[in-house]
């Protein structure tokens, strides 16, 4: 079982600050994703890295996959309150195959107005 | 793109009464499904695995006899929650994935049930 850290757990920041998430593991991934989860929705891909060290820009999101392929970080520039959801990374489902996503911990990020 | 509903949205019940809830692949067939829980402020958690025609496998800690899946067809699987209890109020989501889905890149996911028993 591979083991996803998320950091922090919890984070509430003002509309306009800066954020940065974490997501840690031991293992080594080919590569990994990123998703957000709305309140009463499911989860949403926003993103795939593959390469180490890897930058990925998604309007405000920048999303980074490590050197050494076993951690990734998320970079929110002037947060809205739309950003506002749970995110989660998980290793990418290799192509074809049926196995399941083992998502991280996740992060609750608020935004407040 | 794939969609993925789920009945009912939410739903109220009872202790002790049974719930089903409902997952539909609308525009690719299932072959397999996978049933996620999710406690408030929680991550996602891999609750069984499905595959058309056959029995599902449960991950450790899952009772198969309280949380019975079906999985009939390739565009409908069924998980109930039989005589539930207060500990069994979640958000469960189903997972299909299967012949014609999307590229393996992306995993979609129903909009979920809000369980909420009394």
């Amino acid at each position: 079982t591979q083991l996803l850290e998320q950091s922090p757990q919890f984070l509430s920041i003002q509309e306009g600050e800066n954020l940065t998430v974490y997501c840690n593991s031991s293992s080594v991934f080919s590569s990994l994703q990123w998703y957000r989860q709305e309140p009463g929705e499911g989860p949403v891909l926003l993103v795939t890295v593959v390469t180490g060290g890897e930058v990925k820009k998604l309007k405000r999101l920048t999303f980074q996959f490590g050197d050494a392929r076993k951690d990734s970080s998320l970079h929110i520039t002037a947060a809205q309150p739309g950003d506002t959801g749970l995110y989660l990374c998980a290793p990418k489902k290799p192509s074809g195959s049926a196995r399941q996503l083992t998502f991280g911990s996740g992060t609750q990020l608020t935004v407040l107005p | 793109g794939a969609v993925v509903s789920q009945h009912p949205s939410w739903v109220i019940c009872k202790s002790g009464t049974s719930v089903k809830i409902e997952c539909r692949s609308l525009d690719f067939q299932a072959t397999t499904m996978f049933w996620y829980r999710q406690f408030p402020k929680q991550s996602l958690m891999l609750m069984a695995t499905s595959n058309e025609g056959s029995k599902a496998t449960y991950e450790q800690g899952v009772e198969k006899d309280k949380f019975l899946i079906n999985h009939a067809s390739l565009t409908l699987s069924t998980l109930t929650v039989t005589s539930a209890h207060p500990e069994d109020s979640s958000f469960y989501i189903c997972s299909p994935i299967g012949a014609g889905a999307p590229p393996a890149e992306t995993q979609y996911f129903g909009p979920g049930t809000r369980l909420l028993v009394l």
